[in-house]
């Protein structure tokens, strides 16, 4: 099945500075990747996706990169603000043949963000 | 407002003594599932269903049951729970066939300890 590594489990950055995390996964097959944003006592919530076919997306100071070939991707937080701070999870999907997506979480990064 | 609503939020139980966390949403969303939360692993995927009297397993649904009668509504089940049951556990829908977006909604979480 599929197997998404990622890294750091922790980051800590100075306000105003940038935070990259990056995830790996196993199955070329994988064909959507969201990442999720999880607060404190709260459920992990959406803020960014990407497809397969796609490169790169950019959402005002939140951007994922895709490398298919490398297989892996990543999330970047450019001038980060304290309400950044939280965790965040990778994930990898694969549609299988009833149309269910089949999604594969990574440990997730705590990010800090330093005022 | 579109949620997805869990309860209770936490629960302390003891070993052997059936228990059910319920999870209800309001977005007409054919898709269900539940996670499990452990530090370190990640979010992992314990039933899913697909609709009304459609459940499967996930990666990890030993000592769980589910059921699902209703469109909104998609009860977790432990029968008999251990120790090891212990975590935190979010529900989450979403829509099929996948529009869009193939984003899952999660609710705020049930904190379980089995004693």
């Amino acid at each position: 099945g599929e197997n998404v590594e990622q890294h750091p489990s922790t980051l800590s950055v100075q306000e105003g500075d940038s935070a990259v995390i990056k995830c790996t996964y196993s199955d070329s097959a994988s064909n959507y990747f969201p990442w999720y944003k999880q607060e404190l006592g709260k459920g992990p919530q959406l803020i960014i996706d990407i497809r397969s076919n796609v490169g790169e997306k950019k959402d005002q100071r939140i951007a994922v990169t895709l490398n298919k070939t490398a297989k892996h991707f990543s999330l970047h937080i450019t001038e980060t603000q304290p309400e950044d701070s939280a965790v965040y999870f990778c994930a990898a999907s694969i549609r299988d043949s009833g149309g269910y997506q089949k999604v594969t979480f990574g440990t997730g990064t705590k990010l800090q963000v330093i005022p | 407002e579109a949620q997805v609503t869990q309860n209770p939020r936490y629960l302390i139980t003891v070993t052997g003594k059936k228990l059910t966390v319920t999870c209800s949403q309001n977005m007409n969303h054919e898709y269900m599932s539940w996670y499990r939360q452990d530090p370190g692993l990640g979010l992992r995927q314990i039933y899913y269903s697909m609709n009304v009297e459609a459940t499967d397993k996930g990666d990890v649904p030993e000592g769980y049951k589910v059921s699902r009668k209703e469109k909104r509504n998609f009860p977790l089940i432990l029968e008999s729970p251990s120790p090891n049951q212990t975590s935190l556990y979010f529900c989450a829908s979403g829509s099929l066939p996948a529009g869009v977006t193939d984003t899952q909604y999660f609710g705020p979480g049930t904190r379980l300890t089995v004693l």
